[in-house]
Formats: structure tokens, C-alpha cells, sequence
């Protein structure tokens, strides 16, 4: 079946550290693929998205490349800031024809960054 | 534009009382999903709705779960009779055709 699988956290870095989170699947179609972001107390929020191989998403400085080769979808940051302290969700969808697939989330990691 | 609504944001009840959860998604949103979070289960999908019919029920737990939707404009989660396993997070999101889901803030429960 369709699954995520992410690095385990929590993950405790200082600012401006290079940040990467792990994200594998497995998906019986083609894939799009998705992180999440979740700030204290809030929903979840798009953070950035893939929908086909070798497509890179980005946003806020957060970088994903879409590696079919590997099923992977790492995340990515170059220099970390006390404001990305949040929970991580990588996340994908296959669609069916015209109709929406499930979304399947990643268990979450947490990260929290140090002044 | 307003985001998806939820109410209530903080639920406190006691074992066996019935739970009403609701939500208003996005104008002109044609998907709408529940989901539960939990610190052992993640993330669940418990139910989605396409045009306000469901979809996908799989995820609703148990018989004690119950979703509708109306109209296209407001969907609850009903929980009865509660019970203190079901202390979650409970997010809406609604969605237009394929693209990118919109979470509400979630609805806290806490059943004792």
C-alpha cells in the first residue's frame, strides 16, 4: 500500500545550522509529494510540494528534491532559524484518474531550534 | 479570506457524553476531510467527502463515530457515546479538486 516513512525526532539544532529530515515511501502509483508544516497550536500548512520525479519544491527556504530512484523526498534548509521550530509532516497523495487520493502523512518530526 | 473554521477549539467531557465537533470549510472547496492526531497514531485520516457525500469512511474507528455534511458549507463529527481513548486533535481540511489541503486550527478533546 501507499506509506511514508520520516526520521524519527525530535531534532534540536542551533541557528543557522543546516537542517535535513528524512523521507521515504512507498506508492503503488505516481506519487505527488508533500511536506507539511504544524506551528504550535495551529493546523497543518503547506509547505512545499513535488508532482513528478526530479521536480524540486521550495518555499521559505526549505527545499525538497523528488528522487524516484531512492523513493525519497528529504527535506532540506541550509541555515535554520529559531521560527522554523514547529512539527515536520512529509506526506503523499496518489491520484486515481479524476478522483483525489488519500493523503498519507508521515508520523511528524519535531524540531526545535536554539537561539 | 476566512480559512476553515472549527468549534469548538477546546472540548472537555466526561466518558459516555456525546461529542459534537463542526466545521465550515472554504468557500467553493469541494473536498472535505476529518482527521485525528494522536502522539501514538500520528495522523489519521478518518473520513473524507467529495460534493458533501462520503467518500471514504475507513478510517471512522468504530460505530460510535458518525460524520455528515449537509451542505457544502458545514460537516460535524459526531462521537457517541465518548470515550477517554478518543482524547485527540481532530482537524478539518477542506480542498478544491486536486490541490493543496487547508487545515483548520483543530479541535481539542479531552474525555474523562
Amino acid at each position: 500500500g501507499d506509506s511514508v516513512t520520516q526520521m524519527e525526532g525530535p531534532v534540536t539544532l542551533s541557528e543557522e545550522a543546516f537542517l535535513t529530515i528524512n523521507c521515504t515511501y512507498t506508492a503503488t502509483g505516481y506519487p505527488s509529494l508533500f511536506w507539511y508544516v504544524q506551528y504550535p497550536g495551529e493546523g497543518l500548512q503547506l509547505l512545499l510540494k513535488a508532482t513528478k520525479a526530479d521536480d524540486k519544491g521550495s518555499n521559505k527556504g526549505f527545499e525538497a528534491t523528488y528522487r524516484k530512484e531512492t523513493t525519497s523526498f528529504h527535506l532540506e534548509k541550509g541555515s535554520v532559524q529559531v521560527s522554523d521550530s514547529a512539527v515536520y509532516f512529509c506526506a503523499l497523495s496518489v491520484y486515481r484518474g479524476s478522483t483525489l487520493g488519500r493523503l498519507y502523512f508521515g508520523r511528524g518530526t519535531q524540531l526545535t531550534v536554539w537561539p | 479570506d476566512a480559512g476553515v473554521i472549527q468549534s469548538p477549539r477546546h472540548e472537555v467531557t466526561e466518558m459516555g457524553q456525546e461529542v459534537t465537533l463542526r466545521c465550515k470549510p472554504i468557500s467553493g472547496h469541494d473536498y472535505l476531510f476529518w482527521y485525528r492526531q494522536t502522539m501514538m497514531r500520528g495522523l489519521e485520516l478518518l473520513i473524507y467527502f467529495n460534493n458533501n457525500v462520503p467518500i471514504d469512511d475507513s478510517g471512522m474507528p468504530e460505530d460510535r463515530f458518525s460524520a455528515k455534511m449537509p451542505n457544502a458549507s458545514f460537516s460535524t463529527l459526531k462521537i457517541q457515546p465518548s470515550e477517554p481513548r478518543d482524547s485527540a486533535v481532530y482537524f478539518c481540511a477542506s480542498s478544491f479538486s486536486r490541490r493543496e489541503l487547508f487545515f483548520g486550527e483543530g479541535s481539542r478533546l479531552t474525555v474523562l
